[in-house]
Protein backbone atom coordinates (compact mmCIF):
# COMPACT_ATOMS: atom_id res chain seq x y z
CA UNK A 1 0.00 0.00 0.00
CA UNK A 2 0.99 3.50 -0.88
CA UNK A 3 1.78 5.71 2.28
CA UNK A 4 3.51 8.66 3.26
CA UNK A 5 4.90 9.01 7.13
CA UNK A 6 5.86 12.13 8.47
CA UNK A 7 7.56 13.06 11.91
CA UNK A 8 6.87 15.28 14.01
CA UNK A 9 3.24 15.69 14.05
CA UNK A 10 3.19 18.71 15.41
CA UNK A 11 6.81 20.84 16.58
CA UNK A 12 6.79 24.16 18.48
CA UNK A 13 10.45 26.01 18.56
CA UNK A 14 11.89 29.11 19.25
CA UNK A 15 12.25 32.10 16.04
CA UNK A 16 16.06 31.59 14.93
CA UNK A 17 16.04 28.36 15.27
CA UNK A 18 16.49 25.29 13.18
CA UNK A 19 14.74 22.38 12.74
CA UNK A 20 14.01 18.87 10.81
CA UNK A 21 11.19 17.51 9.43
CA UNK A 22 10.84 13.91 8.93
CA UNK A 23 9.62 11.88 5.76
CA UNK A 24 9.18 7.95 5.23
CA UNK A 25 7.53 6.74 2.30
CA UNK A 26 6.15 3.18 0.83
CA UNK A 27 5.46 4.51 -2.35
CA UNK A 28 5.77 2.59 -5.87
CA UNK A 29 7.17 2.63 -8.52
CA UNK A 30 8.46 6.48 -7.34
CA UNK A 31 8.63 9.31 -9.83
CA UNK A 32 9.49 12.01 -7.35
CA UNK A 33 8.97 13.76 -3.88
CA UNK A 34 7.69 17.09 -3.13
CA UNK A 35 7.71 19.31 0.10
CA UNK A 36 5.05 21.71 0.51
CA UNK A 37 4.05 24.80 2.81
CA UNK A 38 0.13 24.98 3.81
CA UNK A 39 -1.08 27.78 5.65
CA UNK A 40 -4.20 27.03 7.43
CA UNK A 41 -7.03 27.58 5.30
CA UNK A 42 -4.86 28.47 2.15
CA UNK A 43 -3.36 26.45 -0.83
CA UNK A 44 -0.23 24.37 -0.68
CA UNK A 45 2.59 26.03 -2.38
CA UNK A 46 5.47 24.01 -3.42
CA UNK A 47 8.92 24.27 -1.68
CA UNK A 48 11.25 22.13 -3.14
CA UNK A 49 10.99 18.93 -6.01
CA UNK A 50 13.21 16.15 -6.21
CA UNK A 51 13.35 12.88 -8.56
CA UNK A 52 14.99 9.52 -7.94
CA UNK A 53 18.61 10.94 -8.59
CA UNK A 54 18.45 14.17 -6.27
CA UNK A 55 19.74 13.98 -2.92
CA UNK A 56 19.60 17.40 -1.95
CA UNK A 57 17.77 20.59 -2.98
CA UNK A 58 17.74 24.02 -1.71
CA UNK A 59 15.39 26.99 -1.55
CA UNK A 60 16.34 29.42 0.34
CA UNK A 61 16.06 28.56 4.52
CA UNK A 62 14.45 25.49 3.36
CA UNK A 63 16.96 22.39 2.29
CA UNK A 64 15.20 18.86 1.57
CA UNK A 65 17.40 15.61 1.27
CA UNK A 66 16.25 12.48 -0.01
CA UNK A 67 17.34 9.01 0.40
CA UNK A 68 15.83 6.65 -2.40
CA UNK A 69 17.29 3.71 -0.88
CA UNK A 70 15.84 4.06 2.73
CA UNK A 71 13.09 5.91 1.12
CA UNK A 72 13.45 8.72 3.54
CA UNK A 73 13.50 12.22 3.05
CA UNK A 74 13.90 15.82 5.02
CA UNK A 75 13.11 19.06 5.30
CA UNK A 76 15.33 21.70 7.11
CA UNK A 77 14.54 25.03 7.79
CA UNK A 78 17.10 27.40 8.63
CA UNK A 79 16.78 30.54 10.88
CA UNK A 80 13.34 29.79 11.30
CA UNK A 81 11.24 32.76 11.01
CA UNK A 82 7.38 33.22 12.31
CA UNK A 83 6.35 33.29 8.84
CA UNK A 84 7.53 29.84 9.04
CA UNK A 85 4.53 28.51 10.92
CA UNK A 86 2.36 26.68 8.47
CA UNK A 87 1.78 22.48 8.03
CA UNK A 88 4.41 21.38 5.79
CA UNK A 89 3.43 18.17 3.67
CA UNK A 90 5.72 15.72 2.04
CA UNK A 91 3.87 14.32 -1.25
CA UNK A 92 5.27 11.44 -3.11
CA UNK A 93 4.34 10.56 -6.88
CA UNK A 94 3.37 7.83 -7.90
CA UNK A 95 4.60 6.99 -11.59
CA UNK A 96 1.30 4.87 -12.74
CA UNK A 97 0.85 6.56 -15.93
CA UNK A 98 -1.15 9.46 -14.40
CA UNK A 99 0.83 10.82 -11.46
CA UNK A 100 -1.15 10.66 -8.35
CA UNK A 101 -0.11 12.11 -5.45
CA UNK A 102 0.03 10.25 -2.15
CA UNK A 103 -0.10 12.95 0.44
CA UNK A 104 1.31 12.30 4.28
CA UNK A 105 -0.39 14.00 6.91
CA UNK A 106 2.22 17.04 7.20
CA UNK A 107 3.88 18.24 10.49
CA UNK A 108 2.33 21.61 11.77
CA UNK A 109 5.19 23.59 13.12
CA UNK A 110 4.78 26.98 15.41
CA UNK A 111 7.43 29.09 15.49
CA UNK A 112 7.62 31.28 18.82
CA UNK A 113 9.07 34.43 19.37
CA UNK B 1 0.94 34.59 -14.44
CA UNK B 2 1.87 31.33 -12.34
CA UNK B 3 -1.30 31.45 -10.69
CA UNK B 4 -4.21 29.25 -9.91
CA UNK B 5 -7.28 31.30 -8.62
CA UNK B 6 -10.28 30.25 -6.94
CA UNK B 7 -14.01 31.44 -6.14
CA UNK B 8 -15.59 31.74 -3.87
CA UNK B 9 -13.16 31.89 -0.83
CA UNK B 10 -15.92 31.51 1.38
CA UNK B 11 -19.23 30.04 1.22
CA UNK B 12 -21.72 28.53 3.47
CA UNK B 13 -24.72 26.91 1.75
CA UNK B 14 -27.89 24.95 3.01
CA UNK B 15 -28.76 20.97 2.24
CA UNK B 16 -31.11 21.80 -0.69
CA UNK B 17 -28.80 24.70 -2.52
CA UNK B 18 -27.01 24.34 -5.40
CA UNK B 19 -24.16 26.49 -5.95
CA UNK B 20 -21.17 25.90 -7.90
CA UNK B 21 -17.37 26.60 -7.51
CA UNK B 22 -14.71 28.10 -9.93
CA UNK B 23 -11.41 27.75 -10.54
CA UNK B 24 -9.39 29.80 -13.11
CA UNK B 25 -5.58 28.94 -14.48
CA UNK B 26 -3.42 30.70 -17.12
CA UNK B 27 -0.71 28.76 -17.34
CA UNK B 28 -1.16 26.66 -20.04
CA UNK B 29 -1.40 23.96 -18.05
CA UNK B 30 -4.02 20.70 -19.48
CA UNK B 31 -4.56 18.80 -16.36
CA UNK B 32 -6.95 20.51 -13.84
CA UNK B 33 -7.51 19.23 -9.98
CA UNK B 34 -10.54 18.91 -7.41
CA UNK B 35 -9.14 18.52 -4.40
CA UNK B 36 -11.15 17.85 -0.49
CA UNK B 37 -9.29 18.57 2.82
CA UNK B 38 -10.60 18.31 6.09
CA UNK B 39 -9.13 20.02 8.83
CA UNK B 40 -5.80 18.53 9.73
CA UNK B 41 -5.69 16.29 7.25
CA UNK B 42 -4.22 15.54 4.08
CA UNK B 43 -6.06 16.98 0.72
CA UNK B 44 -8.08 13.74 -0.95
CA UNK B 45 -8.02 13.96 -4.41
CA UNK B 46 -11.66 14.56 -6.43
CA UNK B 47 -11.34 14.60 -9.73
CA UNK B 48 -8.91 14.73 -13.05
CA UNK B 49 -9.43 16.54 -15.85
CA UNK B 50 -6.98 15.87 -18.77
CA UNK B 51 -7.25 17.96 -21.71
CA UNK B 52 -10.84 18.74 -20.44
CA UNK B 53 -11.88 15.28 -20.48
CA UNK B 54 -12.72 13.31 -17.37
CA UNK B 55 -10.03 11.52 -16.63
CA UNK B 56 -10.34 10.26 -12.94
CA UNK B 57 -13.43 10.07 -10.54
CA UNK B 58 -11.92 8.89 -7.11
CA UNK B 59 -15.61 7.73 -6.61
CA UNK B 60 -16.78 10.71 -5.69
CA UNK B 61 -20.81 11.40 -4.88
CA UNK B 62 -22.78 12.16 -7.75
CA UNK B 63 -23.95 15.62 -5.41
CA UNK B 64 -20.62 16.72 -6.75
CA UNK B 65 -20.45 17.47 -9.94
CA UNK B 66 -17.43 18.77 -11.85
CA UNK B 67 -17.20 20.71 -15.20
CA UNK B 68 -14.66 21.70 -17.33
CA UNK B 69 -15.41 23.88 -19.86
CA UNK B 70 -12.25 25.12 -21.87
CA UNK B 71 -8.46 24.53 -20.57
CA UNK B 72 -8.08 27.04 -18.25
CA UNK B 73 -11.49 27.30 -16.23
CA UNK B 74 -12.50 23.95 -13.84
CA UNK B 75 -15.63 24.18 -11.90
CA UNK B 76 -17.15 21.94 -9.51
CA UNK B 77 -21.05 21.81 -9.09
CA UNK B 78 -22.39 21.46 -5.73
CA UNK B 79 -26.36 19.93 -4.94
CA UNK B 80 -27.95 18.35 -2.01
CA UNK B 81 -24.78 18.43 0.10
CA UNK B 82 -24.63 17.02 3.51
CA UNK B 83 -23.21 18.46 6.28
CA UNK B 84 -20.09 16.22 6.10
CA UNK B 85 -18.82 17.92 3.00
CA UNK B 86 -17.90 21.03 4.91
CA UNK B 87 -14.04 21.23 4.13
CA UNK B 88 -11.69 23.43 1.88
CA UNK B 89 -11.97 22.36 -1.49
CA UNK B 90 -8.62 22.96 -3.52
CA UNK B 91 -8.23 23.27 -7.00
CA UNK B 92 -4.64 22.71 -8.50
CA UNK B 93 -3.23 22.54 -12.04
CA UNK B 94 -0.31 20.99 -13.81
CA UNK B 95 1.35 20.39 -16.80
CA UNK B 96 0.52 17.48 -19.53
CA UNK B 97 -0.26 14.52 -17.29
CA UNK B 98 0.91 12.02 -19.16
CA UNK B 99 4.50 13.77 -19.79
CA UNK B 100 7.29 12.52 -17.86
CA UNK B 101 9.15 15.07 -15.60
CA UNK B 102 7.64 16.79 -12.69
CA UNK B 103 4.45 17.83 -13.57
CA UNK B 104 4.57 19.51 -10.38
CA UNK B 105 0.95 20.62 -9.23
CA UNK B 106 0.18 23.97 -8.41
CA UNK B 107 -2.69 24.88 -5.49
CA UNK B 108 -5.36 27.61 -5.52
CA UNK B 109 -5.96 29.09 -2.42
CA UNK B 110 -8.79 27.34 -1.85
CA UNK B 111 -12.59 27.37 -1.11
CA UNK B 112 -13.69 27.19 2.19
CA UNK B 113 -17.73 25.46 2.37
CA UNK B 114 -19.59 24.88 5.27
CA UNK B 115 -22.72 22.96 4.90
CA UNK B 116 -25.36 23.76 7.31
Amino acid sequence: KNQVEQSPQSLIILEGKNCTLQCNYTVSPFSNLRWYKQDTGRGPVSLTIMTFSENTKSNGRYTATLDADTKQSSLHITASQLSDSASYICVVSASTGFQKLVFGTGTRLLVSP
Amino acid sequence: DTEVTQTPKHLVMGMTNKKSLKCEQHMGHRAMYWYKQKAKKPPELMFVYSYEKLSINESVPSRFSPECPNSSLLNLHLHALQPEDSALYLCASSQAPLAGGYNEQFFGPGTRLTVL
